[in-house]
């Protein structure tokens, strides 16, 4: 099963852009690339998926490298609320063995 | 729409000592998961059922924890007897195939295990 590589932690300054990288050198053709954001005391929720494509919604953007090889979650303007440990992973439809790793936790400073 | 529902959402007990743990998923949704949070770390999976099948379990400590789903919807998980390093959130997802692209879940917020 494909894995992923995080930098432990970043920080950000509020109001400012943020680029969260994600390394994923052994990923499939059919594997999904997925965002989950985990705030302080709560499960994990949604953020962004992508397959090929760079994709927007309202929480965020995913910039995909041609090669598929890494990926970049784009917050476009960091809130105090955006603080949390960000995580990304690869996952097949209907696929099994979802694998989460450490994460990186995001500080934003006011 | 409801979320996830997980009860309880805190317990204590004594090593050795049985717990049970009940997820309720997002109506609809086929697959149902339960992870372990160690705390720094990232959701480690458990379990997955497709409907009330178990379609993966391999890091399951099989010794001493077991989960069923019933009817192919609530979910319960049992650990007994409970360990030290049991210690743990323990987290139910469900995904749906046709909500928001391929099995994103939709996490519940966790009972938080403490093993003395």
């Amino acid at each position: 099963d494909a894995k992923t590589t995080q930098p432990n932690s970043m920080e950000s300054n509020e109001e400012e852009p943020v680029h969260l990288p994600c390394n994923h050198s052994t990923i499939s053709g059919t594997d999904y690339i997925h965002w989950y954001r985990q705030l302080p005391s709560q499960g994990p929720e949604y953020v962004i998926h992508g397959l090929t494509s760079n994709v927007n919604n309202r929480m965020a953007s995913l910039a995909i490298a041609e090669d598929r090889k890494s990926s970049t979650l784009i917050l476009h303007r960091a809130t105090l609320r955006d603080a949390a440990v960000y995580y990304c992973i690869l996952r097949v439809t209907g696929g099994f063995k979802t694998i989460f790793g450490a994460g990186t936790r995001l500080f934003v400073k006011a | 729409e409801a979320g996830v529902a997980q009860s309880p959402r805190y317990k204590i007990i004594e090593k050795r000592q049985s717990v049970a743990f009940w997820c309720n998923p997002i109506s609809g949704h086929a697959t149902l998961y339960w992870y372990q949070q160690i705390l720094g770390q990232g959701p480690k999976l458990l379990i997955q059922f497709q409907n009330n099948g178990v379609v993966d379990d391999s890091q399951l400590p099989k010794d001493r924890f077991s989960a069923e789903r019933l009817k192919g919807v609530d979910s319960t998980l049992k650990i007994q007897p409970a360990k030290l390093e049991d210690s743990a959130v323990y987290l139910c997802a469900s995904s749906s195939i046709r909500d928001r692209g391929p099995d994103t879940q939709y996490f519940g917020p966790g009972t938080r295990l403490t093993v003395l």
